[in-house]
């Protein structure tokens, strides 16, 4: 069965410092893996994914994410936070296709202090 | 794109009531999701459909819940009767197939269905 885990229910960082939100996974396949952003009274919307390719992908707003499968990991960073990042970030693993369902982990929400 | 739309935004109503909360799904996608989530339990998969048949509805707490996906740009998630423990926001979310035919890809969420049951 997959499952993710994610340190740290919140976590707060000052304006303008690194961001790092850490994702481990537990897959007996190669997984795909996301992250997904949610903003107060909104929806989730994907930051990013990881789908073999590349082991460093790229998301939106800066954020980036790196796929290391010998500490199963993938954890999301970003060099120098700012205020409109606060909100819950999401990792997710889904099994390459063999399953149509993503598991989500419980999510960490980013508090960015002035 | 109008991307998902999810209404109502907000409902309270009183245990025992039935709700009934809609969704429309992005146009072409095959797949629908319905999540739940609380602080306590985080999000949770309740069911999913794939053209219009749902595939697994392993994660729908009791009979109390239902859903159906009468057609390709709707879909409805209904309980009945209504218990406190059910305030959560529910969320619907759409994708397409991947193009292997396996799985689904990236989901799109609509922006939430705020349901307080008193």
């Amino acid at each position: 069965a997959q499952s993710v885990t994610q340190l740290g229910s919140h976590v707060s960082v000052s304006e303008g410092a690194l961001v790092l939100l850490r994702c481990n996974y537990s897959s007996s396949v190669p997984p795909y893996l996301f992250w997904y952003v949610q903003y107060p009274n909104q929806g989730l919307q994907l930051l990013l994914k990881y789908t073999s390719a590349a082991t460093l992908v790229k998301g939106i707003n800066g954020f980036e994410a790196e796929f290391k499968k010998s500490e199963t990991s993938f954890h999301l960073t970003k060099p120098s936070a700012h205020m409109s990042d606060a909100a819950e970030y999401f990792c997710a693993v889904s099994d390459r296709g063999r399953d149509d369902k993503i598991i989500f982990g419980k999510g960490t929400r980013l508090h960015i202090l002035p | 794109d109008a991307g998902v739309i999810q209404s109502p935004r907000h409902e309270v109503t009183e245990m025992g009531q039935e709700v009934t909360l809609r969704c429309k799904p992005i146009s072409g996608h095959d797949y629908l999701f319905w999540y739940r989530q609380t602080m306590m339990r985080g999000l949770e998969l309740l069911i999913y459909f794939n053209n219009n048949v749902p595939i697994d509805d392993s994660g729908m707490p009791e009979d109390r819940f239902s859903a159906k996906m009468p057609n390709a740009s709707f879909s409805t998630l209904k309980i009945q009767p209504s218990e406190p423990r059910d305030s959560a926001v529910y969320f619907c979310a759409s994708s397409f197939s991947k193009t292997s035919g396996i799985g689904t890809d990236t989901q799109y969420f609509g922006p939430g269905t705020r349901l307080t049951v008193l």
